[in-house]
């Protein structure tokens, strides 16, 4: 099976603008998470996505938005960027979003100017 | 609250030494633990994960962790260092909950060095 892909690998916006970040999960898996990795802060959850409805949510600002397709493919969407933003974006996949194995893709590096 | 501490930034080690990276978790209930492993410019990969059952869990390239609920610890060993071992290593927890649904709870992470 193929793995968790990403798109795009690499990212440069400037302050105020919007990025949309994508993420194919592993064929016949339904949860999507995303987490944000910095070097400040570590890594930290973003939410979740489960048969396109957001089951939990991590504590960023309303800035931070995400959705799920039918297909289970997954975009997050950041407003207003912050060179705060500045970041790894990394998407995980598992069956069913329990307590159970997440699948990392390779994740989007951000870059905020 | 739910929170990982892995003991120790970064280690350091020579080739062929054994390596131990250390991961307390602080839970009342039962835990879901995870090592994974992130090379430069990667996503994590899994080493290994304790769910329920035997508490000295095996993984990939070597490596294998013991539950110990007394200690509340799952630390990561590996009897002889390779060179292809460095990389950052990530201790994870979660539960069997609806409020922890598709989230992970991460420590901060361990940079571990070998030397030739």
């Amino acid at each position: 099976k193929a793995g968790v892909t990403q798109t795009p690998r690499y990212l440069i916006k400037t302050r105020g603008q919007q990025v949309t970040l994508s993420c194919s999960p592993i064929s016949g898996h339904r949860s999507v998470s995303w987490y944000q990795q910095t070097p400040g802060q570590g890594l930290q959850f973003l939410f979740e996505y489960f048969s396109e409805t957001q089951r939990n949510k991590g504590n960023f600002p309303g800035r931070f938005s995400g959705r799920q397709f039918s297909n289970s493919r997954s975009e997050m969407n950041v407003s207003t960027l912050e060179l705060g933003d500045s970041a790894l974006y990394l998407c995980a996949s598992s069956v069913a979003g329990g307590p159970e194995t997440q699948y990392f893709g390779p994740g989007t590096r951000l870059l905020v100017l | 609250a739910q929170s990982v501490t892995q003991l120790g930034s970064h280690v350091s080690v020579s080739e062929g030494a054994l390596v131990l990276l250390r991961c307390n978790y602080s839970s009342s209930v039962p835990p879901y633990l995870f090592w994974y492993v992130q090379y430069p410019n990667q996503g994590l990969q899994l080493l290994l994960k304790y769910t329920t059952g035997a508490t000295l869990v095996k993984g990939i390239n070597g490596f294998e962790a013991e539950f110990k609920k007394s200690e509340t610890s799952f630390h990561l060993t590996k009897p002889s260092a390779h060179m292809s071992d460095a990389a950052e290593y990530f201790c994870a927890v979660t539960y069997d909950r609806g409020s922890t649904l598709g989230r992970l709870y991460f420590g901060r992470g361990t940079q571990l060095t070998v030397w030739p």
